[in-house]
């Protein structure tokens, strides 16, 4: 079955610190992954996505994601967290349809 | 420009009583999504329409639950009767639409509704 896994449900983190979000996938063939972010009181909002081409995708904020396709992971990055990084982070993914599915969530506190 | 509406933000109930949620897309999006997220299972796809017509409704989890597009700009789920387990914050999404080179774009979310039945 198609699935989205996060390792970690929470991360504490000092500032300046570097973050890397796991995220695995268990789709074949095509697939489209994404990251969202949802700031405490506000909605889902997206942070980056893959679709083809270059592995290595920068979202807004300072985020990236690499696509590693031979360990089925699309891991989140952040050289240097800020307090305001404090959020649920989610991994999602699809085939190429809308049919899209989230992980569990991981939530981030970075401590001032 | 206005995002996803939903209502109501809050609604707590009590068991047996029927809930509908509404959710207003983004003017111009084609697809609508309804999820439903609790600690236990996380972000579960419960129905998406594509054109006001219902694609997959695999997810949803039984017959006490509904939902209906009557027109591009408005949506509503309805739980009838609710069960405490139905406990969740239900969000609407929507999107304009694939993109070219297989891209689907990116979900537009509400700021959930919040049900708890009592």
């Amino acid at each position: 079955a198609q699935s989205v896994s996060q390792h970690n449900h929470h991360v504490i983190l000092s500032e300046a610190a570097s973050l890397e979000l796991g995220c695995n996938y268990s789709y074949g063939g095509t697939v489209n992954l994404f990251w969202y972010v949802q700031y405490p009181g506000q909605h889902l909002q997206l942070l980056l996505k893959y679709f083809s081409g270059d592995p290595l995708v920068k979202g807004i904020k300072g985020f990236e994601a690499e696509f590693i396709k031979s360990k089925f992971s699309f891991n989140l990055r952040k050289p240097s967290v800020q307090w305001s990084d404090t959020a649920e982070y989610f991994c999602a993914g699809n085939t190429g349809g809308f049919k899209t599915i989230f992980g569990a969530g991981t939530r981030l506190f970075v401590k001032a | 420009d206005a995002g996803v509406i939903q209502s109501p933000r809050h609604e707590v109930t009590e068991m047996g009583q029927e809930v509908t949620l509404r959710c207003k897309p983004i003017s111009g999006h084609d697809y609508l999504f309804w999820y439903r997220q609790t600690m236990m299972r996380g972000l579960e796809l419960l129905i998406y329409f594509n054109n006001n017509v219902p694609i997959d409704d695999s997810g949803m989890p039984e017959d006490r639950f509904s939902a209906k597009m009557p027109n591009a700009s408005f949506s509503t789920l309805k739980i009838q009767p609710s069960e405490p387990r139905d406990s969740a914050v239900y969000f609407c999404a929507s999107s304009s639409g694939p993109l070219v080179g297989g891209d689907t774009g990116e979900l537009f979310f509400g700021e959930g509704s919040r049900l708890t039945v009592l």
